[in-house]
Parts: C-alpha cells; structure tokens; sequence
C-alpha cells in the first residue's frame, strides 16, 4: 500500500521558474515530512523538512507548504537553476525514524 | 560527503548466492537504517538498529537479514539471491544536522547486480 502518493513523475521548467511538487499522505501518525534530493550515483541528501505544527517554512530558494486538513504538503522550488536538476522524495515518519518515501520526482531545468 | 560510508560500491553476482553489504555510520550516530532503491518499488524501508539492538523492521524479506555490531558498524546479509532483489541499496544513520535537528544521513549506497 502506497502510504505517500507524489507528483508528477517527472517536470520540466524552465530555468528561473517556480517548480512545484506536490505529495498526499494517509497515515496520521506522520509528524515528519522531509524533502531529500537525490543526483545520479548519490544517496538522497535532506534538502528541507517541516513538522505539522506549521503551515509554511522556507530555507533560501526552497518551501514546503503544509496543509494538516487536506494531508497534503508541497515543495517549490523559486527561481529554479539547472543545478537542480535532480530527482527529488518526499517522505513521512513518525517521529523522525523509519522514512517512508514517495515515487520520486524527476526535475529537469531547461535553460 | 554525509559521513556514512557503505562498501563494497559495486556488487555482481548469481542467482542463490549470499552477498554482505557493510556500512559505516557518522561518528556518535547510534541508528543505523536499510533501504532498498528499485525501479519498480522506489525507496522502501527494510530495518533499523539502534546501538546493537533491532529497532524497526519495513518490507524486509525472510531471506534478508542485518546486525548492528559494537563499534556501531551494520551488516545486510541477501541470500537466496534471485533477479528483482537487483537494486541499490542505502545505509542511512541518524543524528544532529547542521539545523541542530535529527536528520536521516544516506550513504552512497551499493548497486548490487544479480545475474
């Protein structure tokens, strides 16, 4: 059973534009939504990650926007850069131990 | 460089036989997590161990098994090997980040190739 649902598979913006990914989850004991980046050859690397006593927490380019009700949360990217051209999971856990990951977002960022 | 070291970084080998992955967490971190990344079933949780002890177990098959040693390095043990057990898999451990808050480091996991 696919407890974190994530789209799109795959993006494409262009370079300078917002690019947003989108993850649904069902378990309600979630209390830890992280974003990890992973690029070809590596291990994910923790990007930005957000615990539902809040909505919204940016760091530099990069935002999760929460939403408890809907159990939903986002990940926008402004100002998109070829460099991060990557794919990118969200992931859920209770209390921070074991991850459970969504399918993956393949980003491209065209010049 | 997240400081979790996995070897060997490559690993081919036949259906049936038992292959050991070996991974080294951050200095001070005591959990240790198993994840396998395929192309079919994404990055799935297998176990974690906290200092020695076996914390949590995901979609760990009968065939797969791992231990926690006392200088904190962790084994996954495959045996039985068949094709779709072809995978990356990644070693995470757990401590403080730069934020100050727990975080979950991966390694740069070890592709195995079963033929």
């Amino acid at each position: 059973q696919q407890q974190v649902k994530q789209s799109p598979q795959s993006l494409i913006v262009q370079k300078g534009g917002i690019s947003i990914i989108n993850c649904a989850y069902e378990n309600t004991a979630f209390d830890y939504f992280p974003w990890y980046q992973q690029f070809p050859g590596k291990g994910p690397a923790l990007l930005i990650a957000i615990r539902p006593d809040v909505s919204e927490k940016k760091e530099g380019r990069f935002t999760i926007s929460f939403n408890k009700s809907a159990k939903q949360f986002s990940l926008h990217i402004m100002d998109s850069q070829p460099g991060d051209s990557a794919t990118y999971f969200c992931a859920a856990s209770p209390g921070n131990e074991k991850l459970t990951f969504g399918t993956g977002t393949r980003l491209t960022i065209i010049p | 460089d997240s400081g979790v070291t996995q070897t060997p970084k490559h690993l081919i080998t036949a259906t049936g036989q038992r292959v050991t992955l070996r991974c080294s967490p951050r200095s001070g971190d005591l959990s240790v997590y198993w994840y396998q990344q395929s192309l079919d079933q994404g990055l799935q949780f297998l176990i974690q161990y906290y200092n020695g002890e076996e914390r949590a177990k995901g979609n760990i098959l009968e065939r797969f098994s791992a231990q926690q040693f006392p200088d904190l390095h962790s084994e996954l043990n495959l045996s039985s090997l068949e094709l779709g057990d072809s995978a990356l898999y990644f070693c995470a451990s757990s401590g403080h980040g730069t934020s100050g808050r727990i975080q979950q480091f991966f390694g740069p996991g070890t592709r195995l190739t079963v033929l």
